[in-house]
């Protein structure tokens, strides 16, 4: 079963707002990953947030981990219109593999 | 650094015939590539593991017969979908990692269409 979970599973913004895009998972990990995705390519490597992070910044993007509720949250600050992507979390569960959640689609309108 | 290539972006063949797709690490040495399905408007579904010069593990339901999957050196790993129909119209990506646990990276993933 599919370990990461996000909500919501679309969302609509206005250019220079703020988006929240929330995961969770269900088993214990060692670390979780936020991948970006453009229709139709690749995935583009956000962050990481390890098992002992609470929260982590890179650039506009702030990560949060709360382990207790195995959740996550992806903020993306003064959103554009080019952030305007499919964002998927992924968790490790304990090993190599990488587990993904069904992903949200964001749309930032100019 | 860390960019995976794939080759090619996209193909289109005929039922029964076999497609093969290669995924590279251009600036780094991949101990362990991955191979993930997407299906539209849906997330990544993990097929198989591979590590250099052993065989690939494959996930439950994935058939090892019609997915072979080849990672003879550090940089290259080929998926090679054997007697191809229809329903493996799909986005294949590949990602690749320097060792167990560390991050992966996708390559740009690859349109099969099967005709």
């Amino acid at each position: 079963s599919q370990q990461g979970e996000e909500d919501p599973q679309a969302l609509s913004i206005q250019e220079g707002e703020n988006a929240t895009m929330n995961c969770s998972y269900k088993t214990s990990i060692n670390n979780l990953q936020w991948y970006r995705q453009n229709s139709g390519r690749g995935l583009v490597h956000l962050i990481l947030i390890r098992s002992n992070e609470r929260e982590k910044h890179s650039g506009r993007l702030r990560v949060t981990l709360d382990t207790s509720k195995k959740s996550s949250s992806l903020l993306i600050t003064a959103s554009r219109a080019a952030d305007t992507a499919s964002y998927f979390c992924a968790t490790d569960g304990g090993s190599e593999k990488l587990v993904f959640g069904k992903g949200t689609k964001l749309t930032v309108n100019p | 650094g860390a960019v995976v290539s794939q080759h090619p972006s996209w193909v289109i063949c005929k039922s029964g015939t076999s497609v093969k797709i290669e995924c590279r690490s251009l600036d780094f040495q991949a101990t362990t590539m991955f191979w993930y399905r997407q299906f539209p408007k849906q997330s990544l579904m993990l097929m198989a593991t591979s590590n250099e010069g052993s065989k690939a593990t494959y996930e439950q339901g994935v058939e090892k017969d019609k997915f072979l999957i080849n990672h003879a050196s550090l940089t290259l790993s080929t998926l090679t979908v054997t007697s191809a129909h229809p329903e493996d119209s799909s986005f294949y990506i590949c990602s690749a990692s320097r060792g167990s646990s560390d991050t992966q990276y996708f390559g740009p993933g690859t349109r099969l269409t099967v005709l």
